[in-house]
């Protein structure tokens, strides 16, 4: 079975800093997706970055990168200049693929202070 | 804008009586889930469908089931809520394939 972990229940970062968060995933499988969601309080969830397992190239989307680091199962989220709009849980996911469903982490807290 | 819709936002129903949550998608995604999150937690899988075809987890109570009479609607029942039902309740919806989920805006629950 596959498992997510994200180690860090709760952050908090300076508006305009840096931010990381951590996340590790078990699994057999050669071939997957990696997801980050964020969820803003009282809000929608939504897909921030996606990564493919196959492909080297970290993921990026605007001020979102990732760190994905296939053979230690690590895949870190990298917030730059972070606002405050960014303050959310945000969340680990793991995909197989086809239509398997997503496979969540427990989530951190982030919070950005003024 | 195509998008997933949860209906109602909140919902407060009484412990026992029966209580259905609606979600409709304008994505035409064949792919369509139920997740239960509690505070602070993950989502939980309950059931997911493929087209038609029904995927029930293992761990989701007999008290709980769905439907889903055409691509665009699915639907949460829960046949006789009890406090420990309270929660966000969240439909997502994806063209499989290692694609991302696009997810609706919960409907919260309370069992009073």
């Amino acid at each position: 079975a596959q498992t997510v972990t994200q180690s860090q229940p709760e952050m908090s970062v300076q508006e305009a800093e840096t931010v990381t968060l951590s996340c590790t995933y078990d699994t057999s499988e050669s071939n997957y997706y990696l997801f980050w969601y964020k969820q803003p309080p009282s809000r929608q969830m939504i897909l921030v970055i996606r990564q493919e397992a196959y492909k080297q190239q970290n993921a990026t989307e605007n001020r979102f990168s990732v760190n994905f680091q296939k053979a230690a199962k690590s895949f870190s989220l990298k917030i730059s200049d972070s606002q405050l709009g960014d303050t959310a849980m945000y969340f680990c996911a793991f995909m197989i693929g086809g239509n398997t469903p997503l496979v969540f982490g427990k989530g951190t807290r982030l919070s950005v202070i003024a | 804008d195509a998008m997933v819709i949860q209906n109602p936002r909140y919902q407060v129903t009484q412990f026992g009586k029966p209580v259905t949550l609606s979600c409709s998608q304008t994505l035409n995604h064949n792919v369509m889930y139920w997740y239960q999150q509690k505070s602070s937690q993950a989502p939980k899988l309950l059931f997911h469908y493929y087209d038609k075809d029904f995927n029930n987890e293992a761990d989701t109570p007999d008290n709980f089931q769905s439907r889903r009479p055409n691509t665009s609607f699915c639907f949460l029942d829960i046949r006789s809520p009890g406090l420990g039902d309270a929660a966000m309740y969240l439909c997502a919806t994806s063209r499989g394939g290692g694609r991302g989920y696009t997810f609706g805006s919960g409907t919260r629950l309370t069992v009073v």
